[in-house]
Parts: C-alpha cells; sequence; structure tokens
C-alpha cells in the first residue's frame, strides 16, 4: 500500500526557510487520482493544513500562509516539497505529508487524506 | 483558528455510546462532506469516516458518521480502551479564502 515519508531538518533558525520532502512508495504522485498536502500539528494544539500540489504542479494553499509557503513535486524521484519562509517560532510544529482524495459531486467538493506520513518535528530556534 | 468547533473532551465506560459533535457553516459543513480522523497518543492521525458517513477498510463499524445542515456527529458505540484518542472533523471551505478547516478536536477518555 502507498506510504509517506517526511524528511528534512529539525531545526531551523528564526527568519530563515523550513525545507521538507514528502517520498512516496508504494504508488505514484503522477497519479490524477490526487492531490499531494501538508498538514502541521503545534505541539499539543490542533490540526492546520498547509497546501497541497497536483502532478501537473497546480498548488492550493491556506490563504493564511500562503505568502510565505511553495509546494513542488518532482515527478522523477516520486516526492514532493514544501518550503516555508521566513519562520518564526509560531511555526514550531510536527509537519505531516498526506495523501488526498477528492472528487466533486451533489454533496460538494469531497476531499480527504490518507494516509498520512509518521510526521516530523521542525523546532524554530536560534 | 478552526471555523469547526468541537467539545474539548468526551468520556465514557468500555461498552457506551459516546458521541461527538461538529459544528460549522454554510460554506463548509453545509455545502460539502465531513471527515472524521483519529489521532492515538504519539501518531500520525488516522481516516475514521470520509464522506460524511463512509468507512475506510479496516475501520471498526462502532465508529459511525452523520451530517444534518452545518453540523456533523461522530459516534462510537461499545466504547473500547484503544478508542482513547484525539478526534478531529474536516471539510472543505468555500469561502472567499477556500480551504481545508479542522475541527477544534476531541480528547475522548476511555474511564
Amino acid at each position: 500500500q502507498v506510504q509517506l515519508q517526511e524528511s528534512g531538518p529539525g531545526l531551523v533558525k528564526p527568519s530563515e526557510t523550513l525545507s521538507l520532502t514528502c517520498t512516496v512508495s508504494g504508488g505514484s504522485v503522477s497519479s490524477g487520482s490526487y492531490y499531494w498536502s501538508w498538514i502541521r500539528q503545534p505541539p499539543g494544539k490542533g490540526l492546520e493544513w498547509i497546501g497541497y500540489i497536483y502532478y501537473s504542479g497546480s498548488t492550493n494553499y491556506n490563504p493564511s500562509l500562503k505568502s510565505r509557503v511553495t509546494i513542488s513535486v518532482d515527478t522523477s524521484k516520486n516526492q514532493f516539497s514544501l518550503k516555508l519562509s521566513s519562520v518564526t517560532a509560531a511555526d514550531t510544529a510536527v509537519y505531516y505529508c498526506a495523501r488526498g482524495t477528492y472528487y466533486y459531486d451533489s454533496s460538494g467538493f469531497q476531499l480527504w487524506f490518507d494516509p498520512w506520513g509518521q510526521g516530523t518535528l521542525v523546532t524554530v530556534s536560534s | 483558528q478552526s471555523v469547526l468547533t468541537q467539545p474539548p473532551s468526551a468520556s465514557g465506560t468500555p461498552g457506551q455510546r459516546v458521541t461527538i459533535s461538529c459544528s460549522g457553516s454554510s460554506s463548509n459543513i453545509g455545502s460539502n462532506t465531513v471527515n472524521w480522523y483519529q489521532q492515538l497518543p504519539g501518531t500520525a492521525p488516522k481516516l475514521l469516516i470520509y464522506s460524511n458517513n463512509q468507512r475506510p477498510s479496516g475501520v471498526p463499524d462502532r465508529f459511525s458518521g452523520s451530517k444534518s445542515g452545518t453540523s456533523a456527529s461522530l459516534a462510537i458505540s461499545g466504547l473500547q480502551s484503544e478508542d482513547e484518542a484525539d478526534y478531529y472533523c474536516a471539510a472543505w471551505d468555500d469561502s472567499l479564502n477556500a480551504l481545508y478547516v479542522f475541527g477544534t478536536g476531541t480528547k475522548v477518555t476511555v474511564l
């Protein structure tokens, strides 16, 4: 079955750029049926959707983070990546990558995330 | 800042039925389907319910979801100790700033 694994530095300095990569195994990021997504969770807090990318490169970001976020995809490596610029302590969180299944019907826009990676803690500190 | 509101906690004894509510608005739950995620301590969230009331393969039928208007509910019947976890509702929000929104989360404790 499809598995996702996040990787990247666990410590980032304030004002710098956080960079993470999600490697997909058992499936292909080139599949047109999914949105490849990033979600984060500050310690002891709830979940926040960051954004997603389609295999073609089209993206959709959380408006609250849009000015600082870039999600990209590398189909040759079966990976997708997250960059978050100008980080502060408020960006300290466990970052998850996940596969999003979507479709539209009479019920509206249906989107859910499954599976998820195990998550990686990124701490912003000098 | 979550736009989907859940009670912070819920509890029950083994075998009991526990229900978790999720309140939203016309731009999210009122317009789109609701999903539920279970997060066991120290682990990544796991999809529990999608499209309001569908269970992924492997999810016990003790878990059920429903939706009415701008609210949704997750019911756990025959509560078991391994159900102690955080539960999050989620949906797409069609407002001016379209985004995927999660609920505030509910901690379920098995007494």
